[in-house]
């Protein structure tokens, strides 16, 4: 069983709609991330949190929009999404600031946009 | 452009073989992993390698970490059907902040029975 667990595991929206993804850790990691992946590719880096702040944004659009509540939770709200955002989003966590760098992934929320 | 360059990208072997997956950069990484990653799964972590000449052994799955630190290797003896997946290999470069795991474009292996 994964430390990191993502909610919706499926997401089918229109481009007009609002909806959320939902990441969850209970590993006490004080970074976490957000990825997007498409098929056969490697994950590619969109946002980083580091003690609940923001620290890195990929030059992210604007219709992703991340939120760290806690320091167990991380969100990304969507809206106005395109088709070509379609992808699986990964949510991972782990210490911040050097380390290993060792990254823990959530099992990943599949997102359509129609 | 991708820092960490993989090779093979696609790997089909029979049960029982070996193979072998190379990741390799020009730059000089201060800590790399390998993960192994399922169809709409996220990414495993397999292995995390710090120290240039380091080999780590993970059951039948052995990763070396080149002696400047450049480069590694998984090899993978007598594959089984659960080693099927994408194995990928990522690290942070020492030129870089903290924060930006590089990834390489990862190796998709398939074992047959």
């Amino acid at each position: 069983d994964t430390e990191v667990t993502q909610t919706p595991k499926h997401l089918v929206m229109g481009m007009t709609n609002k909806k959320s993804l939902k990441c969850e850790q209970h590993m006490g990691h004080r970074a976490m991330y957000w990825y997007k992946q498409k098929a056969k590719k490697p994950p590619e880096l969109m946002f980083v949190y580091s003690y609940e702040k923001l620290s890195i944004n990929e030059s992210v659009p604007s219709r992703f929009s991340p939120e760290c509540p806690n320091s167990s939770l991380l969100n990304l709200h969507l809206h106005a999404l395109q088709p070509e955002d379609s992808a699986l989003y990964l949510c991972a966590s782990s210490q911040p600031g050097g380390g290993l760098g060792e990254l823990f992934f959530g099992e990943g929320s599949r997102l359509t946009v129609l | 452009t991708q820092l960490l360059e993989q090779s093979p990208q696609f790997l089909s072997i029979q049960e029982g073989e070996n193979l072998t997956v190379y990741c390799n950069s020009s730059s000089v990484f201060s800590s790399l992993q390998w993960y192994r990653q399922e169809p709409g799964e996220g990414p495993v972590l397999l292995v995390t390698v710090v120290t240039g000449g380091e080999v780590k052994k993970l059951k039948r799955l052995t990763f070396q970490f080149g002696d400047a630190r450049k480069d590694s290797s998984l090899h993978i003896t007598a594959a089984q059907p659960g080693d099927t997946g994408l194995y990928l290999c990522a690290g942070f470069m020492t030129t870089d902040s903290w924060g930006k795991l590089q990834f390489g474009a990862g190796t998709q292996v398939v074992v047959t029975p």
